[in-house]
């Protein structure tokens, strides 16, 4: 299966609001609410941000949230903060496997 | 609190078998709950996940990977473990472990702290 399409930058100001896209087919991200998000910092392992499209788990702040339309999902920053500035991968269920996005590097300007 | 930690080989030579063990601790292999599974990153690219496995034994692989890949579980040492044969340089990575809810979730948390594997002669 092909890795699901994300911007591979995006940034913007602190307090300002971003949105990552996540693009793939009616085989994974259409097919499936279980669509995931995961921060990552240099040198780190993957965290989870959101499941379930736009489930958030406990201790990540509300500025994160998820969304879906068709074959693309969404993850938005709200109140952007220097600490934000990370990596971001979004993950999909595709059928008895999973696929992940190639990344997109978030800058905080 | 589950914690997990990916040990073996930093460097294998291609062609050979990469063999990678995750060690669980905090909690029991055998929860119902939980699968186990193995992600990789190759340097400076994005995740790609490999595959998992149940406590009984049952799997889940990457098509894509699935003709070199073997994940086994040995419960009484509450570890997992990955098998890839005939590596080339392409399969030079970060290896992760993670815990998993059941299928369909894609929750996979925690994470190991993930182990660079090198493939060179």
């Amino acid at each position: 299966q092909s890795a699901l399409t994300q911007p591979p930058s995006a940034s913007g100001s602190p307090g300002q609001s971003v949105t990552i896209s996540c693009t793939g087919t009616s085989s994974d991200v259409g097919g499936y609410d279980f669509v995931s998000w995961y921060q990552q910092n240099p040198g780190k392992a993957p965290k989870i941000m959101i499941y379930e499209v736009n489930k958030r788990p406990s201790g990540v702040p509300d500025r994160f949230s998820g969304s879906k339309s068709g074959n693309t999902a969404s993850l938005t920053v709200s109140g952007l903060q220097a600490e934000d500035e990370a990596d971001y991968y979004c993950s999909s269920y595709a059928g008895s496997n999973w696929v992940f996005g190639g990344g997109t590097k978030l800058t905080v300007l | 609190q589950s914690q997990l930690q990916e040990s073996g080989p930093g460097l294998v030579k291609p062609s050979e078998t990469l063999s990678l063990t995750c060690t669980v601790s905090g909690g029991s292999m055998s929860n119902s709950a939980y699968y186990w599974g193995w992600i990789r990153q190759a340097p400076g690219k994005g995740l790609e996940w490999i595959g998992s496995i149940y406590y009984s034994g049952n799997t889940y692989y990457n098509p894509s990977l699935k003709s070199r890949v073997t994940v086994s579980v040995d419960t009484s040492k509450n570890q997992f473990s990955l098998k890839l044969r005939s590596v080339t340089a392409a399969d030079t990575a970060d290896y992760y472990c993670a815990r998993h809810l059941l299928p369909p979730s894609n929750w996979f948390d925690p994470w190991g702290q993930g182990t660079r594997v090198t493939v060179s002669s």
